[in-house]
């Protein structure tokens, strides 16, 4: 599959900002995906971005896509402890597979 | 609406053991998805499975069998269990159909430990 890379661990204090990125290398992506896995649980989307686009806004998540520099970043506003889980790049072209990032794992702290 | 469900939950194996996991999804979905979850590795598609009657290997095919029962059911076979199976194994189901969009929805997992 192709490569989609990511940071592996994000440490945010409640109420901040947190800004988790990604790249990947496949030019011909025409989706991406972040998804959300809390502990113990699957994976669930969070939001995703159609490759045309430049920012995608949903209450408190923005995504921004550069498709120039394959760069992918996924902005959550007024982190909160519920916020605290791993979150996964994805990318999809024309075919039945997703590929997915390593996860970054973010912490929220008090 | 039960989404998609595995079964185990967990599971504990000796070297050499074979087992079965299995998924099924109450979603009309065509295609479903087997991946193996280690961490700091993401996801890596084991098996998939585009539509009913078809199956295709993924990324890391070795060890394992597969099996689209019918459209709801998806399992997935170890038949000699190996240390180096010890992992997370999530099953998912899309409704993908050749467009583009390929939201994947995910079961709760199976952890699978090989001593």
């Amino acid at each position: 599959g192709e490569d989609v890379e990511q940071s592996l661990f994000l440490s945010v204090r409640e109420g901040d900002s947190s800004v988790i990125n990604c790249t990947y290398t496949d030019s011909s992506s025409t989706y991406l995906y972040w998804y959300k896995q809390e502990p113990g649980a699957g994976l669930q989307l969070l939001t995703y971005i159609f490759s045309n686009m430049d920012m995608k806004q949903d209450q408190r998540l923005t995504v921004l896509l550069n498709k120039k520099d394959k760069h992918l970043s996924l902005r959550i506003a007024d982190t909160q402890t519920g916020d605290s889980a791993i979150y996964f790049c994805a990318e999809s072209s024309n075919d039945y597979k997703l590929s997915f990032g390593a996860g970054t794992t973010v912490t929220v702290r008090a | 609406n039960a989404g998609v469900t595995q079964t185990p939950k967990f599971q504990v194996l000796k070297t050499g053991q074979s087992m079965t996991l299995q998924c099924a999804q109450d979603m009309n979905h065509n295609s479903m998805y087997w991946y193996q979850q280690d961490p700091g590795m993401g996801l890596r598609l084991i098996y998939y499975s585009a539509s009913e009657g078809t199956t295709d290997k993924g990324e890391v095919p070795n060890g394992y069998n597969v099996s689209r029962l019918n459209k709801r059911e998806f399992s997935l076979r170890l038949e000699s269990a190996a240390p180096s199976q010890t992992s997370v194994y999530f099953c998912a189901s899309s409704g993908f159909s050749g467009s583009v969009y390929n939201e994947q929805f995910f079961g709760p997992g199976t952890r699978l430990t090989v001593l």
